[in-house]
């Protein structure tokens, strides 16, 4: 089946050690966004990628950096995790054409010790 | 900017009892609407979306919203509810151009007990 599959399912990390979260799909869509949901909030974007074209939410702390190497692969960065940046991180991605959902990942859950 | 506000964050109902939630957002152009579902341990799900024509909208497992322009409401509803609805519910919205960019509401914390 068609999918947006996020490994690993849990992280834990010590804090400042850096982590990469993965995030791949097979549904071949052009755009792939990273959310970040913290315990009983909503998701809240962090970037998204059109094709490879990088775009940055205003907001989103320097900390948290995004690679994708082709279609199917993007990454989440977290170079110097804070016990703030414990959450649950969501891939998510769509078809660029006007009217589509998008479609989650089962996300991953990192913990900061 | 846009933002959705969901004025229900913790509803508890009993099994066969009707459901309502808000959804409001606010944003001035034309808007694509969403309801997604998160049960217990799993991922987002899409219940329903609105992008034009028919203002009520029917998604999956029973449940449909109305999406009503003047009030710039989007509210879910199911007329008898399954213990198995038990989730969390988010309205999101995104404009009509660019590259979707969902915002979501705070979310609302369903509990149906049997």
């Amino acid at each position: 089946d068609a999918m947006v599959i996020q490994n690993p399912r849990y992280q834990v990390t010590q804090f400042g050690k850096p982590v990469t979260l993965s995030c791949s799909q097979t549904l071949n869509h052009n755009v792939m966004y990273w959310y970040q949901q913290k315990s009983s909030q909503a998701p809240k974007l962090l970037f998204h990628y059109y094709d490879k074209d990088f775009n940055n939410e205003a907001d989103t702390p320097d900390n948290f950096q995004s690679r994708r190497p082709n279609t199917s692969f993007c990454f989440l960065d977290i170079r110097s995790p804070g016990l703030g940046d414990a959450a649950m991180y969501l891939c998510a991605t769509t078809v660029y054409k006007g009217y589509n959902e998008q479609f989650f990942g089962p996300g991953t859950r990192l913990t900061v010790l | 900017a846009q933002s959705v506000s969901q004025h229900n964050h913790h509803v508890i109902l009993s099994e066969a009892a009707s459901l309502e939630l808000g959804c409001n957002y606010s944003y001035g152009g034309t808007v694509n609407l969403f309801w997604y579902v998160q049960y217990p341990g799993q991922h987002l799900q899409l219940l329903l979306k609105y992008f034009s024509g028919d203002p009520l909208v029917k998604g999956i497992k029973g449940f449909e919203a109305e999406f009503i322009k003047s009030k710039f409401s989007f509210n879910l509803r199911k007329p008898s509810v399954q213990w198995s609805d038990t989730a969390e519910y988010f309205c999101a919205v995104t404009s009509n151009t660019g590259f979707q960019k969902l915002v979501f509401g705070t979310g609302t914390r369903l509990l149906v007990s049997p």
